[in-house]
């Protein structure tokens, strides 16, 4: 995963927004996922987007990307402590293979 | 329509051994992912198969095998297992022409001693 690169933890209190970064290095990526996952639970994918698109929205998720700096970010409004989990940052390239980042634990505080 | 399904759920081997994961995708998927995740290396691919071909492979050793019978049911095998191979062995499907999406089932968690 050393090539996708996320902050391992960050820390927010319930009711504000979380955004979640992460940076990639191939500019030929053609789709950059967000998948989450809770403790003892496999991997659920929350939203994906095209490279060629700077945005999309999905209820209380929105996905930001910039291919010109390779980073992605996903916000999330209204944080919940259901929202509480690890968040994977993925790349997929030119072939079927996902290279994934290391995760990031949200950590919701009262 | 049901998951992506794995089994075992939790498996114990001692060095040395074999062991053999299967996973049963979403009905109608034929492309099957196998993902290797452990603290320390996080999660890598391991290969994807469609209509029982391998189309891709991860960096892993030989001793990591895999195949997909007609029915798109997907076994994985590791030979002589090592203590490093101890991890969470996640398989996800796709649905064709979608392989932009995959989903994952809830994974092997496999414990070599």
């Amino acid at each position: 995963g050393e090539d996708v690169e996320q902050s391992l933890f960050l820390s927010v209190r319930e009711g504000d927004s979380s955004v979640i970064n992460c940076t990639y290095t191939d500019s030929s990526s053609t789709y950059l996922y967000w998948y989450k996952q809770e403790p003892g639970a496999g991997l659920q994918l929350l939203t994906y987007i095209f490279s060629n698109m700077d945005m999309k929205q999905d209820q209380r998720l929105t996905v930001l990307l910039n291919k010109k700096d390779k980073h992605l970010s996903l916000r999330i409004a209204d944080t919940q402590t259901g929202d509480s989990a690890i968040y994977f940052c993925a790349e997929r390239r030119g072939n079927y293979q996902l290279i994934w980042g290391a995760g990031t634990k949200l950590i919701i505080k009262p | 329509k049901a998951g992506v399904t794995q089994t075992p759920r939790y498996l114990i081997k001692t060095r040395g051994q074999q062991v053999t994961l299967s996973c049963s995708p979403i009905s109608g998927h034929r492309s099957v992912s196998w993902y290797q995740q452990t603290p320390g290396q996080g999660l890598q691919f391991l290969f994807e198969y469609f209509s029982e071909t391998q189309r891709n492979k991860g960096n892993f050793p030989g001793r990591f095998s895999g195949r997909q019978f007609s029915n798109s049911r997907s076994e994985m095998n590791v030979s002589t297992l090592e203590l490093g191979d101890s991890a969470l062995y996640l398989c996800a499907s796709s649905p064709d022409g979608r392989e932009e999406t995959q989903y994952f089932g809830p994974g092997t968690r496999l414990l070599v001693l």
